[in-house]
């Protein structure tokens, strides 16, 4: 076990709504990254927290923002929801040795939009 | 545009044999290269990964080959066991950015 945890586990929107995913991030990892892996596919970068800031965002479009607290848990929204965003949402907390970056996944929320 | 690009999309291969997955890319500023195995339902585990200043690095089984100059590296899972069966993906990062292949699933056959 990674130490990273997600919740919820499964959830089902339908087209327009909004949803908030969580992550809590492995003890003393200050750095935070989110994926998106649809069926099939390999994860794609939506964007990473450090210290609370947004620290670099793939190419995903603002209604996917997130938010990173003090404890290190962060969030993951997404507004107006399409059905496109249907996947499989990834958190990954990092550890830094030397300039290695080194990502601990969690078990993911898979996300169906109706 | 697919930073990585891994092959096969999916291999099959008697118990003891040798597995080999592929990757490919092109952005010159990579420098560190993972390899990530998954499991239905849970989330990618780092399994192996390397540097570009070395051509091998051997972990048990698992094998990562780096070639630089032809910008590839390989994954070559040796003595392959049925706990093997998993989604394997490559990926290449540069600073705070992870680029992952589009993965290989892997059934090993008993």
């Amino acid at each position: 076990e990674t130490g990273v945890t997600q919740s919820p586990t499964h959830l089902i929107k339908t087209r327009g709504q909004q949803v908030t995913l969580r992550c809590s991030s492995q003890s003393g990892h200050n750095t935070v990254s989110w994926y998106q892996q649809a069926l099939g596919q390999g994860p794609q970068f939506i964007f990473q927290y450090y210290r609370e800031e947004e620290n670099g965002r793939g190419n995903f479009p603002p209604r996917f923002s997130g938010l990173q607290f003090p404890n290190y848990s962060s969030e993951l929204n997404v507004n107006a929801l399409e059905l496109d965003d249907s996947a499989l949402y990834l958190c990954a907390s990092n550890s830094r040795v030397g300039r290695t970056d080194t990502q601990y996944f969690g078990p993911g929320t898979r996300l169906t939009v109706l | 545009q697919q930073q990585v690009k891994q092959s096969p999309q999916s291999l099959i291969v008697q118990k003891g044999g040798i597995s080999i997955i592929n990757c490919a890319y092109e952005n010159t500023a990579f420098d560190y290269f993972p390899w990530y195995q998954q499991f239905p339902g849970k989330g990618p585990a780092l399994l192996i990964a390397i540097r570009p200043d070395v051509s091998e690095k051997k972990e048990g089984r698992f094998t990562i080959s780096f070639n630089k100059s032809a910008k590839q590296f390989s994954l070559h899972i040796m003595d392959s066991q049925p706990g093997d069966s998993a989604t394997y993906f490559c990926a290449a990062t540069t600073g705070n950015q992870f680029y992952f292949g589009t993965g290989t699933s892997l059934t090993v056959i008993p």
